[in-house]
């Protein structure tokens, strides 16, 4: 069973560009999160999408969007970038279930370095 | 709000030593705790659970009790090995269903033979 895809693992992008990453879950999981990752601030939640819907969102700024498609693939963006942005993005996907915690799966993550 | 606090690292343990990793929680209601392990250049692995007071997660040699009294859940294992090399993540979850993860900053631990 394949695992949570994230592309492009790597990129490089200069102030005020735009940056697109995508995300595909596990087959049948039709939630999927976006987290960002960085040495100072740690793992914080970015948002939520379940059925394309976004479901929850946490504390960033217009700047980062997302969406969910039919098929659950998801992906974030991001605008006007900035130095700060810079930072490991990992998507995770989950499947809904109503007994117990749901666990979350995460990618390896896409690397973007804000020069 | 729900925050997740961690003994910060790094932590450095020669091969065969116990290991303990301090994680206590605040948080409403009655939340699902994690432990999750990433290993260099990789996501997050999920490394065990649990989802209710005194509840044991285990997985690979590593446990973790849900202490609901002193809202901890210490990460322990008896004798590490060098592949145990890698950042740790206490998380929780505020209740089963559509609620985010909430992490500590993570501790690093290095093992050495």
């Amino acid at each position: 069973k394949a695992g949570v895809t994230q592309t492009p693992r790597y990129l490089i992008k200069t102030r005020g560009q735009q940056v697109t990453l995508s995300c595909s879950p596990i087959s049948g999981h039709r939630s999927v999160s976006w987290y960002q990752q960085t040495p100072g601030q740690g793992l914080q939640f970015l948002f939520e999408y379940f059925s394309e819907t976004q479901r929850n969102k946490g504390n960033f700024p217009g700047r980062f969007s997302g969406r969910q498609f039919s098929n659950s693939r998801s992906e974030m963006n991001v605008s006007t970038l900035e130095l700060g942005d810079s930072a490991l993005y990992l998507c995770a996907s989950s499947l809904e279930t109503r007994a117990g915690a749901n666990v979350l799966t995460f990618g390896a993550g896409s690397r973007l370095t804000v020069l | 709000g729900n925050s997740v606090t961690q003994m910060e690292g790094p932590v450095t343990l020669s091969e065969e030593a116990f290991l303990t990793i301090n994680c206590t929680y605040t948080a409403t209601g009655y939340p699902s705790l994690f432990w999750y392990v990433q290993y260099p250049g990789e996501g997050l692995q999920l490394l065990l659970k649990a989802t209710k007071a005194d509840d044991k997660g285990s997985n690979k040699g590593f446990e973790a009790t849900y202490r609901k009294e002193t809202t901890s859940f210490h990460l322990e294992k008896g004798s590490v090995q060098v592949s145990d090399s890698a950042v740790y993540f206490c998380a929780l979850s505020r209740s089963p269903g559509n609620t985010p993860l909430v992490f500590g900053k993570g501790t690093r631990l290095s093992v050495i033979a």
